[in-house]
């Protein structure tokens, strides 16, 4: 069935890095935008980082800007953010989705979200 | 970055009772291709978020048609019109206009 799977949350120090994986099946992977968002406890979404289906492009929230980093590997059908400098504001849910892109270009909805994965920076 | 402005923050509402809840964005989400790029997600309590809405009034595949998008430019609404129980959640909305693509800060339907 169409889903995303991520992994690699955890307790992780601050000023260590941690990477997360996003395994997508039921769905033509390497024709989709794919997203990260991530939700710290208690509060609301944010968008973090957007790649391209080919992975030419890629875009970033300034809050992760240089710390972050989005790959995917069309081969594998897997999303990854790299994380880097983890502070304790990381600490959240992480969430991957896919959306695609229409035809004036634009990113379309997010409509397909994987259950998320928590990651804890903490000493 | 627009800016997202949702309201109310909390929505007691009747079972069967109609439900509204505004978004507001800081610029026009009217693209020159005549869509409106705001989407609506529902986070279910202990759910990922989904989609119900999107591009500001078409409802996503097997969404209840008592869930309906409307507005243009600066002013949306998502209107549940007879809230059933299991549509208890934090709904939100998002702009897909321009990156960073960002969030209203959501609101949470309860039932009273």
């Amino acid at each position: 069935q169409v889903q995303l799977v991520e992994s690699g949350g955890g307790v992780v120090q601050p000023g260590r890095s941690r990477r997360l994986s996003c395994a997508a099946s039921g769905f033509t992977f390497s024709d989709s935008a794919m997203h990260w968002v991530r939700q710290a406890p208690g509060k609301g979404l944010e968008w973090l980082a957007v790649m391209s289906y080919d992975g030419t492009n890629k875009y970033y929230a300034d809050s992760v800007k240089g710390r972050f980093f989005i790959s995917r590997d069309n081969s594998k059908n897997t999303l990854y953010l790299q994380m880097n400098s983890l502070r304790a504001e990381d600490t959240a849910v992480y969430y991957c989705a896919r959306s695609g892109v229409d035809a004036s270009g634009l990113l379309s909805a997010f409509d397909i979200w994987g259950q998320g994965t928590m990651v804890t920076v903490s000493s | 970055d627009i800016v997202m402005t949702q309201s109310p923050l909390s929505l007691p509402v009747t079972p069967g009772e109609p439900a509204s809840i505004s978004c507001r964005s800081s610029q026009s989400l009217l693209h020159r291709n005549g869509n409106n790029y705001l989407d609506w997600y529902v986070q279910k309590p202990g759910q990922s978020p989904h989609l119900l809405i999107y591009l500001g009034s078409n409802r996503a595949s097997g969404v209840p048609d008592r869930f309906s998008g409307s507005g243009s430019g600066t002013d949306f609404t998502l209107t549940i019109s007879r809230v059933e129980a299991e549509d208890v959640g934090v709904y939100y909305c998002m702009q897909g206009l321009q990156i960073p693509l960002t969030f209203g800060g959501g609101t949470k339907v309860e039932i009273k």
